[in-house]
């Protein structure tokens, strides 16, 4: 069984720049977590998709992050435009169940924006 | 609000046993996750204790106490390759779906 994919697994951007980022979650997974790690940070939460509507959101930092997960497969997360700030590492994760005590996490995006 | 302290770093010798501790502070509890990372690697879970006692998994035990809002993870016998990231994690207690991360807790084994 394939694992949680990302891509890219790397992104270098200008400030001002748009990036997408994709996950695609480990299928028959319905929970699919967007996470951001900021170097010797915690991992912390952007939101929660159900299928594809959004559970929780309240992690997203502002509305120059967009998430999408049309169909209920894989998601993407857009950042529009990026900032110095936004730099860091993207995690996508997935589990088969809303309780979501175990998770399995994609190897991340690693975003540096310039 | 939520949030969940460990020790930033811990070293020690291969062959040992180390324990790394998570206190949390949540408004609601769901029970307590652990998660490995090695460097430039996905994170990886590791046990969940929903309830208190000690879960054991092999050389990787879990330990929680609802009553006093703490947790452990016990590493026995440690091998060169348990160095990692060590993250305790809880689900935020609002009926909400996050999971709050601890800042992790950086574990060296020396030879």
């Amino acid at each position: 069984e394939a694992g949680v994919t990302q891509f890219p697994s790397h992104s270098v951007i200008e400030k001002g720049q748009t990036v997408t980022l994709r996950c695609d979650p480990i299928s028959g997974h319905d929970n699919l977590y967007w996470y951001r790690r900021v170097m010797g940070k915690e991992i912390k939460f952007l939101l929660h998709f159900v299928k594809e509507s959004k559970q929780d959101e309240s992690g997203m930092p502002n509305n120059r992050f967009l998430a999408e997960r049309t169909g209920g497969t894989y998601s993407t997360l857009k950042v529009q435009p990026a900032e110095l700030e936004d730099s860091g590492v993207y995690f996508c994760a997935s589990s088969p169940t809303a309780s979501g005590y175990e998770q399995f996490f994609g190897p991340g995006t690693r975003l540096t924006v310039l | 609000g939520q949030s969940l302290e460990q020790p930033s770093e811990v070293t020690a010798v291969e062959g040992a046993i180390v324990q790394i501790n998570c206190t949390y502070q949540t408004s609601g509890f769901y029970g307590l996750s652990w998660y490995q990372q090695h460097d430039g690697g996905a994170p990886t879970f590791l046990s969940y204790n929903a309830l208190d006692g000690l879960e054991e998994t092999g050389r990787f035990s879990s330990f929680l106490s609802r009553s006093d809002s703490y947790g452990y993870l016990l590493l026995q016998e440690l091998q060169m390759k348990d160095s990692a990231s060590y993250f305790c994690a809880v689900r935020d207690g609002n009926g909400g779906f996050k999971t709050i991360f601890g800042a992790g807790t950086r574990l060296f084994v020396k030879a």
